[in-house]
């Protein structure tokens, strides 16, 4: 059972306009957020994240927005680069700590078309 | 100045052989994990060791077995490798419930 959706699995923006990104969970217990952007044969990197306790969390050209009742969050970013093309992962983590992981959604990918 | 490396990068084998991958991260943090990403692309965890003691450990075979001779290491050994078992595996490391470092993943092919 997916705990975390990421229901698109590509998403094709022009460059210059808002890339939207989704992502849904169905454990209230997770209580931190956390979006990472991968380049094929590279590793997640760490891009944004965002506390339970906040509805939106803003570094640069990227913006997290959490709806906790809805279950939802979503990240911006403004205005889309060509460098942003890459695969996005949300990702998901409860009040256990660092030790109990992360959980992942299946990723979207994203490409900026010139 | 690789913060968390893991060798090989990639690794060609035949079935039934055992193999391992290394992971050593230089960032002081105390936690380690390992990630598989399948042909689906879903990352998930298999295990994390935290100050050299196992934390969690998903369902996985026991013919992977997760072994931490420091809090800087962490190897993945499997045994009898299956076609089952080609993915990326990533290594990991975190401070916190919040810092998570990938390495940049080993993509084991099993034939």
């Amino acid at each position: 059972d997916q705990q975390v959706k990421q229901n698109s699995p590509s998403l094709s923006v022009q460059e210059g306009r808002i890339s939207i990104l989704n992502c849904d969970y169905t454990n209230s217990m997770f209580d931190y957020f956390l979006w990472y952007k991968k380049y094929p044969a590279e590793g997640p990197t760490f891009l944004i994240s965002i506390s339970s306790i906040k509805d939106k969390n803003e570094d640069g050209r990227f913006t997290v927005f959490l709806n906790k009742s809805a279950k939802h969050l979503s990240l911006h970013i403004v205005p889309s680069q060509p460098g942003d093309s890459a695969v996005y992962f949300c990702a998901a983590s409860g009040s256990g700590g660092g030790a109990d992981g992360l959980t992942f959604g299946k990723g979207t990918h994203l490409i900026i078309q010139p | 100045d690789t913060a968390v490396s893991q060798t090989p990068k990639y690794l060609v084998t035949q079935m039934g052989n055992d193999k391992s991958i290394k992971c050593e991260q230089n960032l002081g943090h105390d936690t380690m994990y390992w990630y598989k990403q399948d042909s689906k692309k879903f990352l998930k965890i298999m295990f994390s060791y935290n100050n050299k003691e196992l934390i969690i450990n998903e369902t996985v075979p026991n013919r992977f077995s997760p072994k931490s001779p420091d809090k800087a290491h962490l190897n993945l050994h499997i045994n009898s490798l299956e076609l089952g078992d080609s993915a990326v595996y990533f290594c990991a490391s975190s401070a916190s419930n919040y810092g998570y470092t990938f390495g940049s993943g080993t993509r084991l092919t099993v034939v």
